[in-house]
């Protein structure tokens, strides 16, 4: 079964610095990997995906990821923090391989605190 | 271009009770996933419908029902309603030959009291 994990429960860092939200995944073949992000009583709004090709994936609002087959991780990062990035943001995967590319499983969620 | 809609936001219900949700998909979109998710939680797949049918289903009791119309809008339903239940349920739209890249709706908050 396909199973997501995001350790951090909540991410803290000050406007202008770097930031990294970590996920690592367990999927049977070869995975896709989404990135969400969650304001307060919205629905989920799509950042960026990994379905094949290049490792490192651009998204949106200046975020990316990395996926590293090796460590079965998929890290959203952004160079410079804003306070307007503060919100929930979610991992999923799904496994293509056994024809559930659309079941997508979620992580629990990790929580951006962007600061002055 | 409209997006993923999603009716009522809000909604009360007794245990026991039957509830019904409706999501009408993005324009151009066929195929329409149901989420829930429960508070602090992420989000899980429910099942998802495309031409009218269920075409796969998560880990959820017969008591959560679907259906599909031919306009690609959706209804979910849950009978016999349990405190459990209480939830934000996701809609997300797809078309089916890129069926991963899921567009969500707002969500219909469920409180069963």
């Amino acid at each position: 079964a396909q199973s997501v994990a995001q350790p951090e429960d909540q991410v803290n860092v000050a406007e202008g610095n770097p930031l990294t939200v970590k996920c690592t995944y367990s999927v049977s073949g070869n995975p896709y990997l989404f990135w969400y992000v969650q304001y307060p009583n919205r629905g989920l709004q799509f950042l960026l995906k990994y379905i094949t090709g290049d490792n490192l994936v651009k998204g949106s609002y200046g975020f990316e990821a990395e996926f590293n087959k090796s460590q079965t991780s998929f890290h959203l990062k952004k160079p410079s923090a804003l306070v307007s990035d503060s919100a929930l943001y979610f991992c999923a995967v799904s496994d293509p391989i056994t024809g559930t590319a659309s079941k997508l499983t979620f992580g629990t969620g990790t929580r951006l605190q962007v600061t002055l | 271009d409209a997006g993923v809609t999603q009716s009522p936001t809000h909604l009360i219900k007794t245990r026991g009770q039957q509830v019904t949700l409706r999501c009408s998909p993005k324009s151009g979109h066929d195929t329409v996933s149901w989420y829930q998710q429960a508070l602090g939680q992420g989000p899980q797949f429910i099942f998802q419908y495309y031409e009218e049918e269920e075409r796969q289903r998560g880990n959820f009791p017969d008591r959560f029902s679907g259906h599909q119309f031919p306009n690609y809008s959706s209804e979910l339903n849950v009978n016999a309603l349990l405190l459990g239940d209480s939830a934000l349920y996701l809609c997300a739209s797809s078309i089916r030959d890129r069926d991963y890249e899921q567009y969500f709706g707002p969500g219909t908050r469920l409180t069963v009291t």
